[in-house]
């Protein structure tokens, strides 16, 4: 099936700092990504969906500014917590789909630590 | 906001029972699929059934969907131990582009 991967699997960073996670369709080209927000012991919560070559479409209450996402190609999405605070630590899950838009393929998830 | 919302949130069970995990969901739909999570990993894609299907089955998974009631149950026969894990059912909107909604989750444990 459909590979999708994410860089990193884990990172921690200090308050105040920007960090960039990326999300690669490794055996397909994916016209359109999704990221998704986890808390613990929670459920996945749909932040932005992007086409390739254009402005993230992001859910009510998903600030844009803050959480930048660029889809340059037909790989690669990434998604950018920008001035990162405590309350942004949670898990990232990137999915990605092609032709069939039906069909996500999820990659293995970031884990976001902000001290 | 979440359109999906699941039922029991936890369920525990013994190996060889068989589990059972109902979603609720509220707008029209295209399809709904369930996920498996295991703690602090990421989704593994169970079964899509499509708005215009009633049951599906994929070996000891069994889903069905009543679009008139907007639910669906998964159904795991004969469980083992290694089904532990949290279960997600999740709506694509109709005409909404692929999108997924997820619902709040079961959390299964299989005691061996």
């Amino acid at each position: 099936g459909a590979v999708v991967s994410q860089h990193p699997s884990w990172v921690i960073c200090k308050s105040g700092t920007s960090v960039k996670i990326e999300c690669r369709s490794l055996d397909f080209q994916a016209t359109t990504m999704f990221w998704y927000r986890q808390f613990p012991k929670q459920s996945l919560m749909l932040m932005a969906t992007s086409n390739e070559g254009s402005k993230a479409t992001y859910e009510q209450g998903v600030e844009k500014d803050k959480f930048l996402i660029n889809h340059a190609s037909l790989t690669l999405s990434t998604l950018t917590v920008t001035s990162a605070h405590p309350e942004d630590s949670s898990f990232y899950i990137c999915s990605a789909s092609g032709l069939a838009v039906n069909e996500q393929f999820f990659g293995p998830g970031t884990r976001l630590t902000v001290l | 906001s979440q359109q999906g919302e699941e039922d029991p949130q936890a369920l525990s069970i013994q190996e060889g029972e068989n589990a059972t995990m109902n979603c609720s969901y509220k707008t029209s739909i295209n399809n709904l699929q369930w996920y498996r999570q295991n703690s602090g990993r990421g989704l593994v894609h169970l079964i899509l059934i499509r708005s215009n299907e009633r049951e599906k089955h994929s070996g000891r998974l069994r889903v069905t969907l009543d679009t008139s009631k907007k639910s669906s149950s998964l159904l795991i026969t004969a469980s083992r131990a290694a089904d532990t894990a949290s279960y997600f059912c999740a709506t694509g909107p109709y005409n909404q582009g692929g999108k997924l909604i997820f619902g709040q989750g079961t959390e299964l444990s299989v005691k061996p």
